[in-house]
């Protein structure tokens, strides 16, 4: 079955826009995380949604904000880009969350100028 | 969230085994031990999980110490395909996972 799709792969934006990317899911899967991904800080987790409800969320300012779609589809948005929000998003589909298995996507890379 | 303990990095041979070891002193009673890995320019993999006792999948075996304050992750026959970060996370339950800095493994040749 077709793997977990990300959109766009590559983004350049400027300091000050915002930014939405989208995460297709597995087939099936209810279950929908986002990580983003820094030489510095290393993978970070962002927030996880389940069937539309956000059951977790990390330590990111409310500039970091996500949703899910009734089909399991996840779009995150970054309002107000800093240069510090450069970094590989990488969203993740599962059945059960992190309890389970979980399935990356190839990640979109953001690069704010 | 509780935290793991891995070796920066590691080197091995193509077609030994591999053991790569992860110290967790502070795992509770109910957090499950993970293993995912990172292959250049790609999201992690998710490799194996386990609560208690050894676990074994195609990819490769978990070994799980008695007291649960250490486990090892043997991959039995290392490919250049293998060469990667490991990490091991511990799941507290919470629907996330919380990684580490892993540990570089290189496959020579």
């Amino acid at each position: 079955k077709a793997g977990v799709t990300q959109t766009p792969r590559y983004l350049i934006k400027t300091r000050g826009q915002q930014v939405t990317l989208s995460c297709s899911p597995i087939s099936g899967h209810r279950s929908v995380s986002w990580y983003q991904q820094t030489p510095g800080q290393g993978l970070q987790f962002l927030f996880e949604y389940f069937s539309e409800t956000q059951r977790n969320k990390g330590n990111f300012p409310g500039r970091f904000s996500g949703r899910q779609f009734s089909n399991s589809r996840s779009e995150m948005n970054v309002s107000t880009l800093e240069l510090g929000d450069s970094a590989l998003y990488l969203c993740a589909s599962s059945l059960l969350g992190a309890l389970g298995e979980q399935y990356f996507g190839p990640g979109t890379r953001l690069t704010v100028t | 969230d509780a935290k793991t303990t891995q070796p920066n990095s590691m080197e091995s041979n193509e077609e030994e085994p591999v053991h790569l070891p992860c110290n967790h002193s502070t795992i509770s009673g109910t957090d499950y031990i993970h293993w995912y890995r990172q292959l250049p320019s790609q999201g992690p993999e998710y490799v194996i999980h386990g609560l208690t006792s050894n676990v074994n999948n195609r990819m490769a075996s978990l070994a799980i110490a008695e007291d649960r304050k250490s486990s090892t992750l043997i991959l039995h026959r290392a490919t250049l395909r293998d060469a990667a970060v490991y990490y091991c996370i511990l799941n507290q339950g919470a629907q996330k996972l919380v990684f580490g800095q892993g540990t570089r493994l290189t496959i020579n040749p």
